[in-house]
């Protein structure tokens, strides 16, 4: 069965402090890649996706992902991180089995930026 | 543009009481997906449906029944809620035939069960 890994479960960081949250996957076949980000008390919203070509893919807000197929892995990064950015943090894995598509999430890790 | 719809927003619940969690979505999107959210658990899939008339299981679906009313209303239903249901549930909508895999989600709806 497909499943979603993140490896840190609470991450602490001072403003302008550089951010990498580690993400694997386990399933063999042709996946997308999302993370999405849920701030205090609202839902989730999407960060960036990745679907196919360039590993390297831009999203909102200054964040960035690369996809390594031969490591499964998709981490998320910004160079400089803001108190605002602390929330929560979710990586997601679509998969296609039977003609379905199904989105699995990881647990999420949640930031904390202090001034 | 209203996205995904759930209501209600908040509830409780007593020990073996039933209630129906709805949701809606106006992007005429083909699949719709129930989940719950714990801490430390992240979100954890519960039913989804690929499309209307079609519902399957997810990673959690016992204690837990779906309604896909027509392409735009998929339901929740707990018959006997249980306190290990307390949870805060969200719905979400994609479209992957059309390329949409990304889901959209709706607020959320914090349910206690006490």
């Amino acid at each position: 069965a497909q499943s979603v890994s993140q490896h840190n479960h609470h991450v602490i960081l001072s403003e302008a402090a550089s951010l990498e949250l580690g993400c694997n996957y386990s399933y063999g076949g042709t996946v997308n890649l999302f993370w999405y980000v849920q701030y205090p008390g609202q839902h989730l919203q999407l960060l960036l996706k990745y679907f196919s070509g360039d590993p390297l893919v831009k999203g909102i807000k200054g964040f960035e992902a690369e996809f390594i197929k031969s490591k499964f892995s998709f981490n998320l990064r910004k160079p400089s991180v803001q108190w605002s950015d602390t929330a929560e943090y979710f990586c997601a894995v679509t998969s296609f089995s039977g003609g379905y598509n199904k989105l699995i999430f990881g647990a999420g890790t949640r930031l904390a930026v202090h001034p | 543009n209203a996205g995904v719809t759930q209501t209600p927003k908040f509830q409780v619940l007593k020990t073996g009481q039933s209630m129906t969690l709805q949701c809606a979505q106006d992007m005429n999107h083909n699949s719709m997906y129930w989940y719950r959210q714990d801490p430390g658990m992240g979100l954890r899939l519960i039913y989804y449906s690929a499309s209307e008339g079609t519902t399957d299981k997810g990673e959690v679906p016992n204690g837990y029944n779906v309604s896909r009313l027509n392409k735009r209303e998929f339901s929740l239903r707990l018959e006997s809620a249980a306190p290990s249901q307390t949870s805060v549930y969200f719905c979400a909508s994609s479209d992957p035939g059309r390329g949409q895999t990304e889901a959209f989600f709706g607020q959320g709806t914090r349910l206690t069960v006490v």
